[in-house]
């Protein structure tokens, strides 16, 4: 069974930094893509970046309002991937949950997993 | 950028009934298309992708159609249980950006 779990959220200052972490079981996390979303307090889902499995070099891409100040990396020996966030602001908070990138009709572009999302609260 | 945009906002339906869930692209996206489930409290779960292949253990009353711009989730007699809200999700390659729809919500009428 697929599982991913997010740890690493919590309070957090205006333009100070966090980590969160997301650790997968259940599959050969080396082998695929991962992603993270997030989610505003009553709002819909923001995409914020991915990052591709060594096999397509392992780079990342993000969305335009973290471009600059989020970056993603894995650790495959491991099986988990990270999301650091820094220069964090209000608009920043949100639950945030890591995905596993699907693959079908030769692409990859959706997201068949999902871990369960930790809570990031940007706050004085 | 394509702007994926769903309707209705809100749709109010009793158990039994059929919904019938519109998501709209900006430009054509041929049929790379995923539909999401949210429950309250939850994080989403894949429903379909492909517009019409449903993921794994997701029951045969969900019905995905559509290509180029316009697609359908079909959900043919609702359960308690599918009282939630629902995304749509595309992917651009060039700039990379996935993108989703603001959500369609199905409550209990």
């Amino acid at each position: 069974e697929v599982q991913l779990v997010e740890s690493g959220g919590g309070l957090v200052q205006p333009g100070r930094s966090l980590r969160l972490s997301c650790a997968a079981s259940g599959f050969t996390f080396g082998d695929y893509a991962m992603s993270w979303v997030r989610q505003a307090p009553g709002k819909g889902l923001e995409w914020v970046g991915f990052i591709r499995s060594k096999a397509f070099g392992g780079t990342t891409e993000f969305a335009a309002s973290v471009k600059g100040r989020f970056t993603i990396s894995r650790d495959d020996s491991k099986s988990i991937a990270y999301l650091q966030m820094n220069s964090l602001t209000a608009e920043d908070a949100g639950v945030y949950s890591c995905n596993r990138v699907g693959y079908a009709s030769g692409r990859y572009y959706f997201f068949d997993h999902w871990g369960q999302g930790t809570l990031v609260t940007v706050s004085s | 950028e394509i702007v994926l945009t769903q309707s209705p906002a809100t749709l109010s339906l009793s158990p039994g009934e059929r919904a019938i869930l519109s998501c709209r692209a900006s430009q054509s996206i041929s049929n790379f298309l995923a539909w999401y489930q949210q429950k309250p409290g939850q994080t989403p779960r894949l429903l379909m992708y492909d517009a019409s292949k449903r993921a794994t253990g997701i029951p045969a009353r969900f019905s995905g159609s559509g290509s180029g711009t316009d697609f359908t989730l079909t959900i043919s007699s609702l359960e308690p249980e599918d009282f939630a809200v629902y995304y749509c999700q595309q992917r651009t390659n060039w700039p990379a950006d996935f993108t989703f729809g603001p959500g369609t919500k199905v409550d209990i009428k």
